[in-house]
């Protein structure tokens, strides 16, 4: 699979393939935090979200892990296909529900 | 069950005009958020409205502001429009705190 240490504008990864995307966030204080997608012309659409008492978190075919100790937050995406071809963007709060913070997105493009 | 849902879609106005975007939560949601995002960056928090009134603002001038009518719908205006002003503008909705939030397909606002 391919994986990214740190945040990068562009991931591109073959279909059947694990991809990573990284995302290094500010504000210690942050207590959730979650993961968008966002297709060219439409919102973003929630993906999975995790509260800081939580290191890991599990959908489907997606993973989010919170490494607190370097404020580092990562979407993992088992066997990727061309649908989750779009932009990924996370974000975090002082709690779910209030003003989300964006980080920069990663655009994420699945070939064939 | 309907989810976020924008009014209108796409918008051209003249600097100098006012404008007006309109947002239904989904079913159930009581809170309102509105952020901006301008073409290729993440979305920048404006502000949030709860029970009619606004609880938390980004940093927006005060040619930015906002409503929320008894049945948790919400406006956007925004007076002497700028060409930066140009950008999709995206409303989320969320049943008060601790919950995710949820976003419409966003009006796209064009300043000519």
């Amino acid at each position: 699979g391919e994986s990214v240490g740190l945040h990068l504008p562009t991931l591109s990864v073959q279909e059947g393939d694990n991809s990573i995307i990284n995302c290094a966030y500010s504000n210690s204080a942050s207590d959730y935090f979650i993961w968008y997608k966002q297709e060219s012309g439409k919102g973003p659409q929630f993906i999975i979200d995790i509260r800081s008492n939580m290191d890991k978190r599990q959908g489907q075919r997606v993973t989010v892990l919170l490494n607190k100790t370097v404020k580092h937050l990562s979407l993992q995406i088992a066997a990727t296909q061309p649908g989750d071809s779009a932009v990924y963007f996370c974000a975090e709060s002082n709690q779910a529900g209030t003003a989300l913070i964006f980080g920069k997105g990663t655009t994420l493009s699945v070939s064939s | 069950d309907a989810g976020v849902t924008q009014s209108p879609t796409h918008l051209i106005k003249t600097r100098g005009q006012q404008v007006t975007l309109r947002c239904s939560p989904k079913s159930g949601h009581d809170t309102v958020s509105w952020y901006q995002q301008a073409l290729g960056q993440e979305p920048q928090f404006i502000f949030q409205y709860y029970e009619e009134e606004e609880r938390q603002r980004g940093n927006f001038p005060d040619r930015f502001s906002g409503h929320q009518f008894p049945n948790y719908s919400s406006e956007l205006n925004v007076n002497a429009l700028l060409l930066g002003d140009s950008a999709l503008y995206l409303c989320a909705s969320s049943r008060g705190l601790n919950t995710e939030a949820f976003f419409g397909q966003g009006t796209r606002l064009t300043v000519v």
